[in-house]
């Protein structure tokens, strides 16, 4: 079974550090990876999303990823309390029948600290 | 541009009755996602819409679930009759590419069976 596995947290850390979110999946052949922050209640906001090996950066948000290690993270620099949510990684995998699906962890908690 | 909109946002009805659910997806994106995350447990792919077509619905739990997508523009969700474990929130995403395009997310809809 594909799985995508994330530590559920909660992750504190204070106002100003960097927080950082890991991931790993199980599909060798997954091409794409995307990071979505979702508050509470809320649905899912797409705020990165990564295909090559190595690092993406935007803004205060940096994409990382090891096709070999089956591993990507997320640095968030400078944590704001407003960062404060559940931050989930998602793998697109092929399903074999000409679709790709999203394939979620069950996402990591972050509290920013003021 | 308007996001992907979904409706009702809340529905509470008792087990054995019919519900449906509604998705508008982005407009010009061909593909369309729902997705159910049942509470504790991680967002789960449901079935994928290529245009009007079923591209995939491997996720979907029973043939309780049945899915539309008439003309290629917005998707119903029907759940007949529901159950108490079809208590969830469920999302609907599109997007431009199915393997390498970001899905964008709608707010869901609360769906409670009592």
């Amino acid at each position: 079974q594909k799985e995508v596995e994330q530590n559920s947290g909660p992750l504190s850390v204070p106002e100003g550090a960097i927080a950082s979110l890991n991931c790993t999946y199980s599909d060798r052949g997954s091409q794409s990876f995307f990071w979505y922050r979702q508050y509470s209640g809320k649905s899912p906001e797409l705020i990165m999303f990564i295909y090559s090996n190595g690092d993406k950066e935007d803004g205060r948000f940096t994409a990382q990823l090891n096709k070999a290690s089956q591993y990507v993270s997320l640095l968030i620099r400078d944590s704001q309390p407003s960062d404060s949510a559940t931050y989930l990684c998602a793998v697109n995998m092929d399903s074999g029948a000409g679709s790709y699906q999203l394939t979620f962890g069950k996402g990591t908690k972050l509290s920013v600290i003021p | 541009e308007a996001g992907v909109t979904q409706f009702p946002s809340h529905s509470v009805i008792e087990k054995g009755q019919t519900v449906t659910l509604r998705c508008d997806p982005i407009s010009g994106h061909d593909n369309l996602y729902w997705y159910r995350r049942v509470m504790g447990k991680e967002i789960k792919f449901l079935l994928h819409f290529v245009k009007e077509s079923k591209q995939d619905e491997s996720g979907m739990p029973n043939n309780r679930f049945l899915a539309e997508r008439t003309g290629g523009t917005y998707s119903t969700l029907k759940v007949q009759p529901a159950e108490l474990e079809d208590s969830g929130v469920y999302f609907c995403a599109s997007s431009q590419d199915r393997r390498w395009g970001e899905q964008f997310f709608g707010p869901g809809t609360r769906l409670t069976v009592l």
